[in-house]
């Protein structure tokens, strides 16, 4: 069945980075736009951008361009979230999805994979 | 960017009650709006797209309704199983999503 797995939870130090991966199944990698969404505790959904994985193409939200980095590997369906830089306030959970174009939602989410920022 | 603004952001209700969350973007996104349930420690899942098309499988006590700036999502008959945070999204200009509305059982 149509799924994204996600990578398991880190534990990082402020300054580190932390690449976080979402592997698919079950359909086409490179149909379909993979977005990823941040959720801090307690609090709402954050979009943070998408990746196109056909071509490798990126669109980041505002407040996370230059502090992120998505990419792709299509020889393993793969998506990835880097994070530089860590901070504190980015203890959350991060979490991919598939964009469908006809309905134009997230239909399918990955698991969710929390990052914990702390000395 | 455009902005969702959810109300309440929160509600408690008996089962059985009918209960609507309401959803305003700051300019108009036609009908490129979504409603997603979210439960406690999991994913969120689609219910709702286009304003007001149910997602495969999901209950018919469910459904939205809007265009323009203005949506609702409604749950005919409140059930247990419904504990959840719902949120609300728009496709129509990059994505974003409103702030939840949490539903508790009483």
């Amino acid at each position: 069945q149509v799924q994204l797995a996600q990578s398991g939870a880190e534990m990082k130090k402020p300054g580190a980075s932390v690449k976080v991966s979402c592997k698919s199944s079950g359909y086409t990698f490179t149909d379909y736009y993979v977005h990823w969404v941040r959720q801090a505790p307690g609090q709402g959904l954050e979009w943070m951008g998408w990746i196109n994985p056909k071509s490798g193409g990126t669109k980041y939200a505002q407040k996370f361009q230059g502090g992120v980095t998505l990419s792709r590997d299509t020889s393993i369906n793969t998506a990835y979230l880097e994070i530089h830089s860590l901070k504190s306030d980015d203890t959350a959970v991060y979490f991919c999805a598939r964009f469908w174009f006809t309905g134009a939602n997230l239909d399918v989410w990955g698991q969710g994979t929390t990052v914990t920022v702390s000395s | 960017d455009i902005q969702m603004t959810q109300s309440p952001s929160s509600l408690s209700a008996s089962v059985g009650d009918r209960v609507t969350i309401t959803c305003r973007a700051s300019q108009s996104i036609s009908n490129y709006l979504n409603w997603y349930q979210q439960k406690p420690g999991k994913a969120p899942h689609i219910l709702i797209y286009h304003a007001s098309t149910l997602q495969s499988g999901v209950p018919s006590r469910f459904s939205g309704r809007g265009s323009g700036t203005d949506f609702t999502l409604t749950i005919s008959s409140l059930q247990p199983e419904d504990l959840a945070t719902y949120y609300c999204q728009q496709t129509y200009s990059i994505l974003s999503f409103g702030g939840g509305t949490k539903v508790e059982i009483k």
